[in-house]
């Protein structure tokens, strides 16, 4: 039984670049949730999606962007970056929008310079 | 006032002793709560859902006060592997909000 899985494990950019990180989601999964954890800080929710949409939105500005494939995989963009976005990206997965068991995968972990 | 807070710690525990952390949350429409336990550089792993009456898994028993809005967790006959940060969640309706964990060492 697959888990969440996330690529890549490590990533280096410099401010203004822009990122794409991965997430397959645990299989019999189809709502996959990012979130951001910086350093000493608990995970903030940055979106969630679900059925291809983007169906919940924390408080993160327009630079974070997302998508799901019809295979519930789904991609994080991140434009502009700054240096207060690195930190480790956390992808989970549930079985349905509104199951709170939440599977996480082992995160990226982005540093911008 | 932060909607989910924590001590973070650190709790520095000799190994065998009993030792329990409190979440305040403050929004009282919180419908659901959890603990999760996270190693270093590790992702968070699920470690208990919260009811009202309370549940217990072994070692670990977790509550919910809603009257005054925290959940506590309690871990007996610590072992140095459950040296982490434990992390609190609380499911607000539209999204899941998590402390900033409290860090737990258990000294041998």
């Amino acid at each position: 039984d697959a888990g969440v899985t996330q690529s890549p494990t490590h990533l280096i950019k410099t401010r203004g670049q822009q990122v794409t990180l991965r997430c397959s989601p645990k299989s019999g999964h189809d709502t996959v949730s990012w979130y951001q954890q910086a350093l000493g800080q608990g995970p903030q929710f940055i979106f969630q999606y679900y059925e291809e949409e983007e169906r919940q939105r924390g408080n993160f500005p327009d630079r974070f962007s997302g998508h799901q494939f019809p295979n519930y995989s789904s991609e994080l963009n991140v434009n502009a970056l700054l240096l207060g976005d690195s930190a480790l990206y956390l992808c989970a997965s549930t079985s349905t929008p509104y199951q709170e068991t939440q599977y996480f995968g082992p995160g990226t972990r982005l540093l911008v310079l | 006032r932060k909607e989910v807070e924590q001590d973070p710690g650190p709790f520095n525990v000799p190994e065998g002793a009993t030792v329990a952390f409190n979440c305040t949350y403050s929004n009282s429409a919180s419908q659901s709560f959890f603990w999760y336990r996270q190693d270093c550089r590790k992702e968070p792993k699920l470690l208990m859902s919260v009811y009202s009456s309370g549940n217990e898994d072994g070692r670990f028993t977790a509550q919910l006060n809603r009257a005054s809005q925290y959940i506590s967790l309690l871990i007996r006959d610590s072992k140095l592997s459950d040296s982490a940060t434990y992390l609190c969640a609380v499911n607000r309706g539209d999204k899941i909000i998590f402390g900033k964990g409290t860090r737990l060492h258990i000294l041998p």
